[in-house]
């Protein structure tokens, strides 16, 4: 079974500082890695995923994110967090199969940047 | 940039009625998934479609869910007799290979009364 823990309900930075928001996975095989984010009332939107090759992946609005297999961590960072980052933050898994198959979100990190 | 269209955006129901979400997937994607999100608490996996059947579903998905794909566009969630437990935000999901590229809707928020 594959699972996602995010250990933090919530992180609190001010605006300007690097932030990181943290996830931990377990799955069978190579993961897929995904991090989406959603605002108030509305829908996940996808920031970054890592599939294979290079372990820091880039992704929308200035995040990245570090693949490391050892620690089978996933952790989300951005070099200067903004007001406009503050949301809710999903780090997501999948195994790689051959079939269409889940994706297991974690519980969820708020992100709340403060001036 | 392509999009994932769910509507409506917002349904409340009676307990006990039937509902229908409809999902307009990315028209060239080949895997469709619906998940929900209780409010508060963490999006969890449905169900997910490939080749005109389900793949793979969760325990949340009995015999009170059904999902279709009535034509060449729409994908649709039927909850046969909704329970007050119902009540989540339902996403939308598709994507053009196994694994890879997931786009989710901006979801319907179902509310049973």
């Amino acid at each position: 079974a594959q699972s996602v823990a995010q250990p933090e309900d919530q992180v609190n930075v001010a605006e300007g500082n690097p932030l990181t928001v943290k996830c931990t996975y377990s799955v069978s095989g190579n993961p897929y890695l995904f991090w989406y984010v959603q605002y108030p009332n509305r829908g996940l939107q996808f920031l970054l995923k890592y599939i294979t090759g290079d372990n820091l992946v880039k992704g929308s609005y200035g995040f990245e994110a570090e693949f490391n297999k050892s620690q089978t961590s996933f952790h989300l960072k951005k070099p200067s967090a903004l007001v406009s980052d503050s949301a809710l933050y999903f780090c997501a898994v999948r195994a790689w199969s051959g079939t269409a198959s889940k994706l297991t979100f974690g519980t969820g990190t708020r992100l709340q940047v403060t001036l | 940039e392509p999009e994932v269209t769910q509507t409506p955006s917002h349904q409340v129901t009676q307990m006990g009625q039937e509902v229908i979400l409809r999902c307009v997937p990315i028209s060239n994607h080949l895997y469709f998934y619906w998940y929900r999100q209780i409010l508060g608490q963490k999006v969890e996996f449905l169900v997910s479609f490939y080749n005109n059947e389900i793949s793979e579903k969760s325990e949340i998905f009995d015999d009170q869910f059904s999902v279709e794909r009535p034509d060449g566009s729409n994908f649709t969630l039927k909850i046969r007799s909704t329970k007050l437990e119902d009540s989540a935000m339902y996403f939308c999901a598709s994507s053009l290979a196994s694994g890879w590229g997931y786009t989710f809707g901006s979801g319907t928020r179902l509310t049973v009364v």
